[in-house]
């Protein structure tokens, strides 16, 4: 079964940091791009991040660049989300989501495997 | 950034209406826009990819349309368990439309 599983959300101070997790299971997770997409409570979508395959190319939403590190291990099917000086804005359900491509960006395809998402909440 | 705009940002409609959601890209973007489905407490699910592909095992009565700037999805005869919460995508960068929720009539 294709599968990702989200851990190491939690409610944390501002100006802390995080580390999320996204597990991948059922599928080749080297061949793909992977990101992190965030909803904030009752409200939309935001992407936040993505990462190709081979991790050559990274790209950041301009909400949490600087603040915001992806990184992938292949070989532990793994994906990752370093999230320093939270903010309370920054409180929202995230998800991880696996591309059905390489790229990303100028690529004509979508996030077609999800995770249940993990909860970051940012409150003193 | 690309910003993409999406209307209606909600809309009341009953069971075997045929609706229409439409999202605006703030720059020309050719095909590169999705369409999500999204239900409560659940994560979204690819609908359209390429602003017209139907993703597999998606139903028939979704389907895409447009490039450049202004995009559609239709929903041709909408079923019980399409209300829900729709968004489309960019991929020339990325980002995401506000959504519109389709509520029943």
């Amino acid at each position: 079964e294709v599968q990702l599983v989200e851990s190491g959300g939690g409610l944390v101070h501002p100006g802390r940091s995080l580390r999320l997790s996204c597990a991948a299971s059922g599928f080749s997770f080297e061949e793909y791009a992977m990101h992190w997409v965030r909803q904030a409570p009752g409200k939309g979508l935001e992407w936040v991040a993505g990462i190709s395959w081979d991790s050559d190319s990274i790209v950041y939403a301009d909400s949490v660049k600087g603040r915001f590190t992806i990184s992938r291990d292949n070989a532990k099917k793994s994906l990752y989300l370093q999230i320093n000086s939270l903010r309370t804005e920054d409180t929202a359900l995230y998800y991880c989501a696996k591309a059905d491509g390489t790229l990303v960006k100028y690529y004509f395809y979508g996030f077609d495997v999800w995770g249940q998402g993990t909860t970051v909440t940012v409150s003193s | 950034d690309i910003q993409m705009t999406q209307s209606p940002s909600s809309l009341s409609a009953s069971v075997g209406d045929r609706v229409t959601i439409t999202c605006r890209a703030s720059q020309t973007i050719a095909t590169y826009l999705n369409w999500y489905q999204q239900k409560p407490g659940k994560a979204p699910k690819l609908l359209i990819y390429a602003a017209s592909n139907l993703q597999s095992g998606v139903p028939s009565r979704f389907s895409g349309s447009g490039s450049g700037t202004d995009f559609t999805l239709t929903i041709s005869s909408l079923q019980p368990e399409d209300f829900a919460t729709y968004f489309c995508q960019q991929t020339f960068s990325t980002s995401f439309g506000g959504g519109t929720k389709v509520e029943i009539k």
